[in-house]
């Protein structure tokens, strides 16, 4: 599975747009790019994956440029409670949650959200 | 519906001593993960049941670490004897069975801390 790169730690205030940039440059062709999150105490929580472009949800939003290299997750106005930690992974989707589905994790970025 | 849950949420021991760590994935999943996170590393992998088969237990560190998912319901994770490396936070995960045309999100549980003195 390719390997990523996130940043360790984002500090943002309420209201604000939040951008979490994961870099994957070996992404394969057959890779999805998912995106979990954690709160302390808690297990993680799936978000949000694309493939290409844009994906949106209710959560969050998704942009993936064409060569696929790189992906944004970005949280629109956030609040206190999305300070978490924000796990960015890169695999083959199909085989993620099914019989080879062990997801692998990076050390994911520390958002902090400030009053 | 009840999401995953593990118990306890939190252990202490002594090393040597040996403990038990139990998964109750969402109903109706047949697959069941275990992962864990020691102080300062990443979540890694251990193992995968599908039902009551172990799938993948490529992640298992040692023989010291048994797990059993029997009747393909509930899982336990049983180290014997702990060691003080083995400290950290056990997650378990569950997701339907695999579907080749869409994505089998898994749900963790809340995790249990295991504390080996």
């Amino acid at each position: 599975l390719a390997k990523t790169t996130q940043p360790i730690s984002m500090d943002s205030y309420e209201g604000q747009e939040v951008n979490i940039t994961c870099s994957h440059n070996n992404i394969a062709t057959n890779d999805y790019i998912t995106w979990y999150q954690q709160f302390p105490s808690q297990g993680p929580r799936f978000i949000i994956q694309g493939y290409k472009t844009k994906v949106t949800n209710e959560v969050a939003s998704l942009f993936i440029p064409a060569d696929r290299k790189s992906s944004t997750l970005s949280l629109p106005r956030v609040s206190l409670s999305d300070t978490a930690v924000y796990y960015c992974l890169v695999g083959d989707a199909v085989n993620y949650g099914g019989s080879q589905g062990n997801l692998i994790f990076g050390k994911g970025t520390k958002l902090s959200v400030k009053p | 519906e009840a999401g995953v849950t593990q118990f306890p949420s939190h252990s202490v021991i002594e090393k040597g001593q040996t403990v038990t760590l139990r998964c109750d994935p969402i109903s109706g999943h047949d697959n069941l993960y275990w992962y864990r996170r020691v102080m300062g590393k990443e979540i890694k992998f251990l193992l995968h049941f599908v039902k009551e088969s172990k799938q993948d237990e490529s992640g298992m560190p040692n023989n010291r670490f048994l797990a059993e998912r029997t009747g393909g319901t509930y899982s336990t994770l049983k180290v014997q004897p702990a060691e003080l490396e083995d400290s950290g936070v056990y997650f378990c995960a569950s997701s339907h069975q695999w579907r080749a045309t869409s994505y089998n999100e898994q749900f963790f549980g809340p995790g249990t801390r295991l504390t080996v003195l």
